[in-house]
């Protein structure tokens, strides 16, 4: 069982340039959500959704998107990268509600933007 | 809005010896409160839980009870070992449009020596 799987683990952009990290799970969770890790700041959602073909904004989603088209996928676009957006991301799913929270975190993409 | 607030790191701590990472929090209702535990390289990982007043959460040999009347849900371990160095995250869980989503505090490091 593969859980959650994000792919890549480390890029690096220019400044301008797009990309998408794509984040995979096999847990037919209805629930995913986008997270950056930003030091000293823990934590914060950048985008969240709750079923194939429905998708919420989150804390900070300004300069990604996102789309849900299935159920596994759930990829998060970068559509012309900043500096500002060094981090390193996080993608999480979990049963909708059903189980108090513990949600289920793929192991990270360390992006820098020059 | 919510929000979770972490004691300052890193914590450096021999081996064996007693651990207490504070954490408080500001919500309006009851939420439930988690301890996230996330390892060098890794995404994170429910440590432990707790879904209401005076319940106390407990793994591994980590305890944390929530307390309403000071807003709180400190970690505690008896005896650290070297295998628990990485970084606590504390959150809350707000519900919001039928989902629960989690608030993040900023991340305690924790390094443990033999």
């Amino acid at each position: 069982n593969a859980g959650v799987t994000q792919t890549p683990k480390f890029q690096v952009l220019k400044t301008g340039q797009s990309m998408t990290l794509q984040c995979a799970q096999d847990m037919n969770h209805e629930y995913m959500s986008w997270y950056r890790q930003d030091p000293g700041m823990g934590l914060r959602l950048i985008h969240y959704s709750v079923g194939a073909g429905i998708t919420d904004q989150g804390e900070v989603p300004n300069g990604y998107n996102v789309s849900r088209s299935t159920t596994e996928d759930f990829p998060l676009r970068l559509l012309s990268a900043a500096p500002s957006q060094t981090s390193v991301y996080f993608c999480a799913s979990s049963f909708s509600g059903t189980q108090g929270g513990k949600l289920f975190f793929g192991s990270g993409t360390q992006l820098s933007v020059l | 809005g919510d929000s979770v607030t972490q004691m300052e790191g890193p914590v450096t701590l021999s081996e064996e010896a007693f651990l207490t990472i504070n954490c408080t929090y500001t919500a309006t209702g009851y939420p439930s409160l988690f301890w996230y535990v996330q390892y060098p390289g890794e995404g994170l990982q429910l440590l432990l839980k707790a879904t209401k007043a005076d319940d106390k959460g407990s793994n591994k040999g980590f305890e944390a009870t929530y307390r309403k009347e000071t807003t709180s849900f400190h970690l505690e371990k008896g005896s650290v070992q070297v295998s628990d160095s990485a970084v606590y995250f504390c959150a809350l869980s707000e519900r919001a449009g039928g989902y629960n989503k989690l608030i993040f505090g900023a991340g305690t490091r924790l390094a443990v020596h033999p």
